[in-house]
């Protein structure tokens, strides 16, 4: 069954300090992946999403993502953050081959220190 | 179009009462599902609809849980009768097809069991 890992279920940072929230996923055949944020008491909204166009994705809010075969990862980051970013963090996968099945890791939860 | 709708958004019941938690789909999407968040387990898939029909219902907890999609553009989870344990935030998101195709979700019910 296809899965997703997040390591860290929190994560500190300082304002304007780099961002890395990591995902890895357990699949012999690259999966399609996705990145979602939830703001609190809100649903959960796409950031981007890996279409296999190409290796390093861009989202919204100056995140991206670069997926690695090799390491079977899709770690997202972002250059410097902001207050805004402060929320929860979804990593989620979905199995090439025609299931719409979407299963999500366990999130992790990122605080930005002033 | 306004995107996924989920009603109520808060609900409380007591303990042993049935609850229904009802979903409008957006127009036009072909998949929904059914997810649960606490705090101990995350973001868990319940079951998923494809055109309408149940294509996988094995995250559904037990008998007390069960999900209909009458039509394309509505559908209810039931819990009868509710537990204390089944306290959770309970989404519902929508999606056109698989592949990298992202689900939309709504805002979520917040479900309390005393």
């Amino acid at each position: 069954a296809q899965s997703v890992t997040q390591l860290g279920s929190h994560v500190s940072v300082s304002e304007g300090a780099l961002v890395l929230l990591r995902c890895n996923y357990s699949s012999s055949v690259p999966p399609y992946l996705f990145w979602y944020v939830q703001y609190p008491n809100q649903g959960l909204q796409l950031l981007l999403k890996y279409t296999s166009a190409a290796t390093l994705v861009k989202g919204i809010n100056g995140f991206e993502a670069e997926f690695k075969k090799s390491e079977t990862s899709f770690h997202l980051t972002k250059p410097s953050a902001h207050m805004s970013d402060a929320a929860e963090y979804f990593c989620a996968v979905r199995a090439q081959g025609g299931s719409e099945k979407l299963v999500f890791g366990k999130g992790t939860k990122l605080t930005v220190n002033p | 179009d306004a995107g996924v709708i989920q009603s109520p958004r808060h609900e409380v019941t007591e303990m042993g009462q049935e609850v229904t938690l009802r979903c409008k789909p957006i127009s036009g999407h072909n998949s929904l599902f059914w997810y649960r968040q606490t705090m101990m387990r995350g973001l868990e898939l319940l079951i998923y609809f494809n055109n309408n029909v149940p294509i996988d219902d094995s995250g559904m907890p037990e008998d007390r849980f069960s999900a209909k999609m009458p039509n394309a553009s509505f559908s209810t989870l039931k819990i009868q009768p509710s537990e204390p344990r089944d306290s959770a935030v309970y989404f519902c998101a929508s999606s056109f097809g698989g592949g990298n195709t992202e689900a939309f979700f709504g805002q979520g019910t917040r479900l309390t069991v005393v």
